[in-house]
């Protein structure tokens, strides 16, 4: 199957700094990626769908100054979590679709995100 | 009422057991329908992928849609503690569309 990297797969970092996370899909082109974050024991979360070369599209409740969606390219899609507060602490993990076929989504590994 | 909705488990089975993991639907548009496996603090991994209505076979897994009942099912056959994860259902209406995931059920195989 397609293959989906992440990183970094976990960051501890002080409040009011900012994270940076990258999605890379690595044998495919994916003109859209997805962001999710995941509380333990907790369903996916989807925090907003990333189209190349357009704005992201937020979900209803998820700050867009916040978490700031970047993707450049066809198999680069960046989070930023700005000004990072305890709350923020979660496990975020982006999806790229594949374009060819099916269209079906691949998931990254996750980032674990740790806000002191 | 969700989309989707799933079995919320959780599902503890001996070894060797035959698993089914169920979801319903709601939308009639879904044609697109997905499993996945999660295992404890890692992303999600596709399984089996369905297009309409039917079943589909890879090894251990079966996976069935029943569209008339808006219901898919996922069948394990012959359980292994290594299966043991949660399994999330995902389904889609066009091929370009957003994903809807269910809200997961955590299996648990027991050697």
């Amino acid at each position: 199957g397609a293959v989906v990297s992440q990183h970094p797969s976990w960051v501890i970092c002080k409040s009011g700094t900012s994270v940076k996370i990258e999605c890379r899909s690595l044998d495919f082109q994916a003109t859209t990626m997805f962001w999710y974050r995941q509380f333990p024991k907790q369903s996916l979360m989807l925090m907003a769908t990333s189209n190349e070369g357009s704005k992201a599209t937020y979900e209803q409740g998820v700050e867009k100054d916040k978490f700031l969606i970047n993707h450049a390219s066809l198999t680069l899609s960046t989070l930023t979590v700005t000004s990072a507060h305890p709350e923020d602490s979660s496990f975020y993990i982006c999806s790229a679709r594949d374009p060819q076929g099916s269209g079906t989504q691949y998931f990254g590994p996750g980032t674990r995100l740790l806000v002191l | 009422q969700k989309e989707v909705e799933q079995d919320p488990g959780p599902l503890s089975v001996p070894e060797g057991a035959i698993v089914s993991l169920n979801c319903t639907y709601s939308n009639s548009a879904f044609q697109y329908f997905m499993w996945y496996r999660q295992y404890s603090r890692k992303g999600p991994e596709l399984l089996m992928y369905t297009y309409s209505s039917g079943n589909k076979e890879d090894g251990r897994f079966t996976a069935q849609v029943d569209k008339s009942s808006k219901y898919i099912s996922l069948f394990i056959r012959d359980s292994q503690p290594s299966d043991s994860a949660t399994y999330l259902c995902a389904m889609r209406g066009t091929n370009a569309g957003k994903s809807t995931f269910g809200d997961g059920t955590t299996l648990t195989v027991k050697p």
